[in-house]
């Protein structure tokens, strides 16, 4: 089975400064990876996708990542955090079901961002 | 964008009543759909995979007659959750995809999902 690992269950930073969200996954063949953002008693919301083009990743809002296969990771980042950014984030990668393929999330990390 | 409606998005009842959530894709077909249960502070755990026309697939562990799927169409799948305790009491999320299921690099679209209190 496919899995992610996100190292940091709290993340906080200043507003203005930039953002790290740190996950490693663990995959037996190309991993289709996704980071996804929460916001309290909200569903989730894709913020990019990694599907083997291109290892560096952009997505909405200002984040982007990149698959770094010999560190088997997908960090995410932002160059400058935003208050609106406070939410949960999840790495997740996509696993085969037998009807296709269903998502593995990680633990999620908890953005907080200060004034 | 693909949306996807979940209903309703909060329930409270008391306990060994059945509550019944609502999962819609509103602008696309999906022959599959997912629910996940997530506990407070906590990731989302994928319970079943509901397939249209046939029956569901649990995850180990997920109880099939405590957690009923009914996926009659192609825009909509229903979760029962029968005779609910306050163990049951959790945030359901559902989530679909346009297109083939088969694809791995294909995003899933969420629910807003139900916060489901039991009493």
């Amino acid at each position: 089975a496919q899995s992610v690992t996100q190292l940091d269950s709290h993340v906080s930073v200043s507003e203005g400064t930039p953002v790290l969200l740190r996950c490693n996954y663990s995959s037996s063949y190309s991993p289709s990876l996704f980071w996804y953002v929460q916001h309290p008693n909200k569903g989730l919301q894709l913020l990019l996708k990694y599907t083997s083009a291109a290892t560096l990743v952009k997505g909405i809002n200002g984040f982007e990542a990149e698959f770094k296969k010999s560190e088997t990771s997908f960090h995410l980042t932002k160059p400058s955090a935003h208050m609106s950014d406070a939410a949960e984030y999840f790495c997740v990668v996509s696993d085969r079901v037998n009807s296709g393929y269903a998502l593995n999330f990680g633990k999620g990390t908890s953005l907080l961002v200060t004034p | 964008g693909a949306v996807v409606s979940q209903h309703p998005s909060r329930v409270i009842c008391k306990s060994g009543t059945s509550v019944k959530i609502e999962c819609r894709s509103l602008d696309f077909q999906a022959t599959t759909m997912f629910w996940y249960r997530q506990f407070p502070k906590q990731s989302l755990m994928l319970m079943a995979t509901s397939n249209e026309g046939s029956k569901a697939t649990y995850e180990q562990g997920v109880e099939k007659d405590k957690f009923l799927i009914n996926h009659a169409s192609l825009t909509l799948s229903t979760l029962t959750v029968t005779s609910a305790h306050p163990e049951d009491s959790s945030f359901y999320i559902c989530s679909a995809s346009p297109g083939t299921p088969f694809l791995s690099n294909q995003p899933q679209h969420f629910g807003d999902g139900t916060r489901l209190s039991i009493l």
